[in-house]
């Protein structure tokens, strides 16, 4: 079984669309975030959920929305798609959100916004 | 806010070359993490220093923690094709989340 899965892997939509990636993790962590990967493999941090609280929000955009129905899923809701939001989003989670556990990624979102 | 600094960006190495990238710190750090991402892939956790002057190996690759807590070097002994891919550094911030360095491209020309 896959411990971090994310759908879909692969997002191709028009600017000005709204969009969501689904993210479910089977490990039973506490903690989930979302990466923003550019072209340059730079990762960012977007967001951060711990125990369905909101702990870190990085200065993203506010079109940018994270939703966590439980604990085992974080789902990423994007507004009005623009070029730049192009990227691979990568979900994430990890045993209790401090800076000494690892983090277990999902195989990634590549999104392309034409 | 805080940052890990990762150089070099990009590394071509002929197979059975050394590589070596380091990731730098303007502040301590109470741990440091490393992670390799493979082409098309996703990060993947390595392994975490914690402790000043710690050195920790995985075969061919070694691990250090400066012990000013500062740096921290991954180096791989005789790169193989299958080392291909990119290697991150990861520190903590003031959010006790991992921030991630710039990531080191590493190529190995068979």
């Amino acid at each position: 079984d896959t411990a971090v899965s994310q759908t879909p892997k692969y997002l191709v939509t028009q600017m000005g669309n709204d969009k969501s990636i689904k993210c479910e993790q089977n490990l039973g962590h506490d903690t989930m975030y979302w990466y923003k990967q550019d072209s340059k493999k730079f990762l960012k941090i977007m967001f951060s959920y711990n125990n369905k609280e909101l702990i870190i929000n990085e200065t993203v955009p506010n079109r940018f929305s994270p939703k966590s129905p439980d604990k085992a899923h974080l789902n990423l809701h994007i507004n009005s798609l623009e070029l730049g939001d192009s990227a691979v989003y990568f979900c994430a989670s990890s045993q209790d959100g401090g800076a000494y556990t690892e983090a277990f990624f999902g195989q990634g979102t590549r999104l392309t916004v034409v | 806010g805080q940052q890990v600094m990762q150089i070099p960006q990009y590394q071509h190495v002929q197979e059975g070359e050394d590589f070596t990238t380091y990731c730098n710190s303007s502040t301590t750090l109470s741990n440091i993490q490393w992670y390799k991402q493979r082409p098309g892939g996703h990060p993947v956790f390595l392994i975490q220093l914690v402790k000043s002057g710690e050195v920790k190996k995985q075969k061919r690759l070694t691990f250090q923690f400066g012990e000013a807590k500062k740096n921290s070097s991954l180096h791989i002994t005789a790169t193989q094709t299958t080392d291909v891919g990119t290697y991150f550094c990861a520190g903590p911030t003031n959010n006790n989340d991992m921030r991630f360095g710039a990531g080191t491209r590493l190529t190995v020309k068979p």
